[in-house]
């Protein structure tokens, strides 16, 4: 069975850091690219980073650009989320998805998320 | 900064059919943009329905479709089912990232 599931949310306070972990099952981790998706409270998706198969390629949403870090480890079919200058408005559900890109492109399996609160 | 538009909320009978669409302030959107739809309920993740423009996974009922039209993405649901009932949200890809729609909360009453 594909699965993604994250770990390592949690209260952290304003100006603080905290990595999220997702651990990839039941498909060749490093044939993926892999992504982050966050959801705050009562509010919509939004795209965080994603990465490339091998990590040579990363991208970020300008919001958490210079303060937040993609990686992947695809020797333990990982992905982290490496998170700093946390602000109150990175509050949110924190998701792990896997992606395809080529001919197509589809975001066709998310984890259940991981949920990160950042308040004093 | 791109912003990608969704209705906020539409309302459709059981049995009926509703168009979804997905707009990007860049312009029009083609199937360059690789327009995807995904479903999401209450408590739950996201779920992926639609991918490229119009191609279904495995698990998207019949019911839903995917297309170009009038220069934007179109998700549509013909013989709506109560358990439809959920938030949509499409995503567009761009060449520096991709971002998602604000999301349409489809009632079905």
């Amino acid at each position: 069975e594909v699965q993604l599931v994250e770990s390592g949310g949690g209260l952290v306070q304003p100006g603080g850091s905290l990595t999220l972990s997702c651990a990839a099952s039941g498909f060749t981790f490093s044939n993926f690219w892999m992504g982050w998706v966050r959801q705050a409270p009562g509010r919509g998706l939004e795209w965080v980073a994603n990465i490339r198969q091998d990590g040579s390629q990363k991208m970020y949403v300008d919001s958490v650009k210079g303060r937040f870090i993609i990686s992947r480890d695809n020797a333990k079919n990982s992905l982290y989320l490496q998170m700093s200058s946390l602000r109150a408005e990175d509050t949110a559900l924190y998701y792990c998805a896997r992606e395809i890109r080529g001919v197509y492109y589809d975001t066709d399996v998310w984890g259940q998320g991981t949920t990160v609160t950042v308040s004093s | 900064q791109t912003v990608v538009t969704q209705e906020p909320s539409l309302t459709v009978s059981p049995g009926g059919t509703v168009t979804l669409t997905c707009a990007s302030s860049t312009g029009a959107v083609t199937s360059g943009y690789f327009p995807n739809w995904f479903q999401q309920k209450p408590g739950q993740a996201p779920r992926a329905l639609i991918y490229s423009t119009s191609n279904k996974h495995s698990w998207t009922p019949a019911r839903f479709s995917g297309s170009l039209l009038g220069g934007k993405a179109a998700l549509t649901l013909s013989g709506v089912q109560p358990e439809d009932e959920a938030e949509y949200y499409c995503l567009l890809y761009f060449g520096d990232g991709q971002i998602f729609g604000g999301g349409t909360k489809l009632t079905v009453l």
